[in-house]
């Protein structure tokens, strides 16, 4: 169904190394988000994608709404160690549910 | 601070209790949610408000009764749960529902023995 499924799990990097982590799913969506939770806090809404093809910056952060309609990826650039926490995708079709990825443990190594 | 304050932080309780959790929203948003977190599983949606109305309930256990005094605030009353209800207890809040910009709160982390 609308299950999302989010790669990698988790990622253990090296400060200033490139990141970058996607999700998929066997249905459409017409809306992705991407999500950040820091240890101890609720996500917070990084990036918000709403048009096929649509490729969009915040800082070090890009994302794009894949062309299927069907996933969607997530790049950090020159990590720093306060990128660390849990990467969540999420996505809606029309009025149904938002649907969430299990998440991507991020952990920066100074 | 993103403006929904949740509390207790921590909560452990036994299988017999009755403890409730709080969120709070002064943003001004009409829609308020619960979701639970368990590890490595994605967000699971418990309850949608719209105006103080339910809209939904996503098949959760009546052990789990939550309360929408106003549009403010919204309640989680918790009865005779289960170890495997132990989880990360998130409220969120949007300007409608069906907005895809929730905005969260830190979460009440529960544990059940």
């Amino acid at each position: 169904g609308q299950q999302l499924n989010q790669s990698p799990q988790s990622m253990f990097i090296q400060e200033g190394e490139d990141v970058s982590m996607n999700c998929t799913s066997s249905s459409i969506f017409n809306t992705w988000l991407w999500y950040k939770q820091d240890p101890g806090e609720g996500p917070v809404l990084l990036i918000a994608l709403y048009k096929a093809g649509e490729l969009t910056s915040n800082g070090r952060l890009t994302a794009q709404f894949g062309i299927t309609r069907k996933d969607s990826f997530l790049n950090i650039s020159a990590s720093i160690p306060s990128d660390v926490g849990i990467y969540f995708c999420a996505g809606r079709y029309n009025n149904n549910d938002m649907r969430f990825g299990a998440g991507t443990r991020l952990t920066v190594k100074p | 601070e993103t403006g929904v304050t949740q509390t207790p932080r921590h909560l452990v309780m036994g299988m017999t209790n009755k403890k409730s959790l709080k969120c709070e929203q002064h943003l001004g948003h009409n829609a308020m949610y619960w979701y639970k977190q368990s590890a490595k599983k994605p967000l699971e949606l418990m309850f949608v408000y719209s105006l103080e109305e339910r809209v939904e309930n996503n098949s959760v256990p009546s052990r789990f009764s939550p309360e929408c005094p106003n549009s403010s605030h919204l309640f989680l009353h918790l009865h005779t749960l289960q170890p495997e209800d132990s989880a990360l207890y998130l409220c969120a809040s949007s300007l409608r529902t069906g907005a895809n910009v929730l905005t969260f709160g830190a979460g009440s982390r529960l544990t059940v023995l």
